[in-house]
């Protein structure tokens, strides 16, 4: 079965520390990934997205993500997070063959001033 | 350039009625996926239309439908309303069908069941 799955739910870190936000995926071949963000009163905004090439991808707002085959993951990270960065982060799936996003659960991130 | 629209904002329905959500999608975008966001949860796609015809669905019942008109803006229709329809019903545009365009989704409209 094709799933997406965000093994955290809530994560709290201190303004100014890193982050990293897990995602596994279970597809067969090499899935489209994306990560988007959706904060309290926004639209979910696409923060980046992986098709082919360069496993390592960069995004807005400083983000980057990591695509591992070996390990199904599409990491998502930020060397020092700010206070605005607090929001709910979804990594989604799509198998490139069909329209439709698979959405993980989410992680809810919460910063610390 | 505006962005996906969608209304009302929000909306309080009771049991068994029907709903209609509506969606503009971007400029020159012509494919609109539709997406239920219970609480907590991730976003579910419900279905996409692209150039007016449904082009995938997810697992919802019929009683679920929609509809894309000429100029690409949708429609949501749920009859028959239950309690677990209670959710943030979201709206996406991308330029076409292919998997790897971006959608964007838009503010959402906020159903509540009593």
């Amino acid at each position: 079965a094709q799933s997406v799955t965000q093994p955290d739910i809530h994560i709290t870190v201190s303004e100014g520390a890193s982050l990293e936000l897990r995602c596994n995926y279970s597809y067969g071949a090499t899935p489209y990934l994306f990560w988007y963000v959706q904060s309290p009163g926004q639209g979910l905004q696409l923060l980046l997205k992986y098709f082919s090439g360069d496993t390592l991808v960069q995004g807005i707002k400083g983000f980057e993500a990591e695509f591992k085959r070996s390990q199904s993951s599409f990491n998502l990270r930020k060397p020092s997070v700010h206070w605005s960065d607090a929001a709910e982060y979804f990594c989604v799936f799509n198998t490139g063959t069909a329209s439709k996003l698979t959405f993980g659960t989410g992680t809810r991130l919460q910063v610390t001033l | 350039e505006t962005g996906v629209t969608q209304s009302p904002t929000h909306l309080i329905k009771t049991r068994g009625q029907q709903v209609t959500l509506r969606c503009s999608s971007q400029s020159g975008h012509n494919t609109v996926s539709w997406y239920q966001q219970a609480l907590g949860q991730g976003p579910q796609f419900i279905f996409q239309y692209y150039r007016e015809e449904e082009n995938g669905r997810g697992n919802f019942p019929p009683r679920f439908s929609g509809l894309q008109f000429p100029n690409y803006s949708s429609e949501l229709n749920v009859n028959a309303l239950e309690l677990d329809d209670s959710a943030l019903y979201l709206c996406a545009s991308s330029l076409d069908r292919a998997g790897y365009n971006e959608q964007f989704f838009g503010p959402g409209t906020r159903l509540t069941v009593l």
